[in-house]
């Protein structure tokens, strides 16, 4: 069982709908992060977090500590916002990552 | 700010002949810079750890002479696949942990070998 696990694996939407991405992870961590890596493979930081929520414009990220599970929300989706959203976990400081979720949103 | 700048982006190399790949921190000092390897629709992989002025650590079955990296000052860490072959094809990124950076970690952009 990999310690860390994303859902889906694949997610289509359409623009505008409301997306959820899912993270559960098995080991204790001192932070999680949540990635997005584009086509050419370019990987962005969105969020770092330890607990409670952050947002940071049509992003939404949660984490629950006890329940060892966070979620990626992106509001009011767009085309732009197709990617790879990579969860990872920081543990013995060193980060595992999830398999990823590859978005598409369609015009 | 806390980027990272890796080069080259892509390279075609013959298969026995080196390839080095750069990653400089141009606004934060890195003591320390991770290595990965990613396979196409696979996560990353941690390759190796490389800290400033001491050997890097490898992960088991990572092959040090093979990968050689050398983190020979605070702004600069490279990697050298050295007598590569098309198995070696993939993609590599490095990455540093930023003390105050709100983001933790800062990811180069990658660089995409192909040995042919």
């Amino acid at each position: 069982k990999n310690e860390v696990e994303q859902s889906p694996q694949n997610l289509t939407a359409q623009e505008g709908e409301f997306i959820t991405i899912n993270c559960s992870y098995s080991v204790g961590i001192s932070a999680l992060h949540w990635l997005q890596q584009h086509p050419g493979g370019g990987i962005v930081s969105l969020f770092m977090l330890s607990s409670g929520k952050k947002k940071h414009g049509r992003l939404i990220a949660t984490i629950n500590i006890q329940e060892k599970h966070s979620s990626l929300h992106i509001t009011a989706s767009h085309p732009r916002d197709s990617a790879v959203y990579i969860c990872a976990v920081i543990s013995a400081r060193q980060l595992t990552f999830g398999s990823g979720t590859q978005l598409t949103v369609l015009p | 700010g806390a980027v990272v700048s890796q080069h080259p982006s892509w390279v075609i190399c013959k298969s026995g002949t080196s390839v080095k790949i750069e990653c400089r921190s141009l606004d934060f000092q890195a003591t320390t810079m991770f290595w990965y390897r990613q396979f196409p629709k696979q996560s990353l992989m941690l390759m190796a750890t490389s800290n400033e002025g001491s050997k890097a650590t490898y992960e088991q079955g990572v092959e040090k002479d093979k990968f050689l990296i050398n983190h020979a000052s605070l702004t600069l860490s490279t990697l050298t696949v050295t007598s590569a072959h098309p198995e070696d094809s993939s993609f590599y990124i490095c990455s540093a942990r930023v003390r105050g950076f709100n983001y933790g970690y800062t990811f180069g952009s990658g660089t995409r070998l192909t040995v042919v």
